[in-house]
């Protein structure tokens, strides 16, 4: 597996704080992605970066913000949290646009 | 706007039997398409994938299938074991989405021994 690490693993937060997900890859991926996965849903795509500063929207990005300052670091931010936003997230690298996605362990979000 | 249809949601399989998943894609441009598995608590990870220029690909007891006349694509899982029991995903990229992986909705596997 890549080397591709999420943190945190679990967060439980209220409604109306903002929340940062660090996703860190080892790999030197110049892509990397942000996805939530819902039951019924399967995975979409809330926003992806094709290298340094370099990021664009995906088909849920509505309330995420997200930030590449350096190849191996994507933030993803809630900016003020809401209960439909209580999912699990996926961070995923790859070398190239349309090539295999590794995918870390994802982070699982509670808002309350 | 992006789309893949995936195609059972769900399907349940008796040991031996084979499984047969089929995903459609909107965009004419895509040109790779994998499958991904994902265990209960776990990560996708990547099965198989095919690119535009094959017309089909095996790896094993897995194979799948692309028409890229009609836009759709098939994973065949042949001899199915207890163990592929999983939810498994098409995707396909999109041009529009710098060409990152749109997925389908998934199809959970169930195969009974």
């Amino acid at each position: 597996d890549a080397g591709i690490t999420q943190s945190p693993r679990h967060k439980v937060t209220e409604t109306g704080t903002p929340v940062t997900l660090r996703c860190h890859q080892t790999e030197n991926h110049r892509y990397m992605y942000w996805y939530r996965q819902d039951p019924g849903h399967g995975l979409r795509l809330i926003h992806y970066s094709y290298g340094v500063k370099d990021t664009d929207k995906g088909e849920v990005s509505d309330g995420y913000s997200v930030s590449r300052s350096k190849t191996e670091d994507f933030l993803l931010t809630l900016e003020s949290a809401t209960s439909s936003q209580t999912s699990v997230y996926f961070c995923a690298t790859g070398v190239g646009g349309g090539t295999e996605a590794f995918f870390g362990q994802g982070t699982r979000l509670t808002v309350v | 706007g992006e789309n893949v249809e995936q195609h059972p949601s769900t399907l349940s399989v008796q040991e031996g039997d084979s499984a047969v998943i089929k995903c459609t894609y909107s965009d004419s441009a895509s040109n790779y398409f994998p499958w991904y598995k994902q265990e209960l608590g776990k990560r996708p990870q990547l099965i198989i994938d095919i690119r535009s220029n094959v017309g089909e690909k095996k790896d094993q007891r897995i194979a799948v299938t692309l028409n890229k006349t009609a836009k759709h694509f098939s994973l065949h899982i042949t001899e199915t074991q207890p163990e592929d029991s999983a939810v498994y995903f098409c995707a396909a990229t999109f041009n529009q989405a710098g060409t990152a992986l749109i997925f389908g909705k998934g199809t959970t596997l169930s195969v009974s021994s």
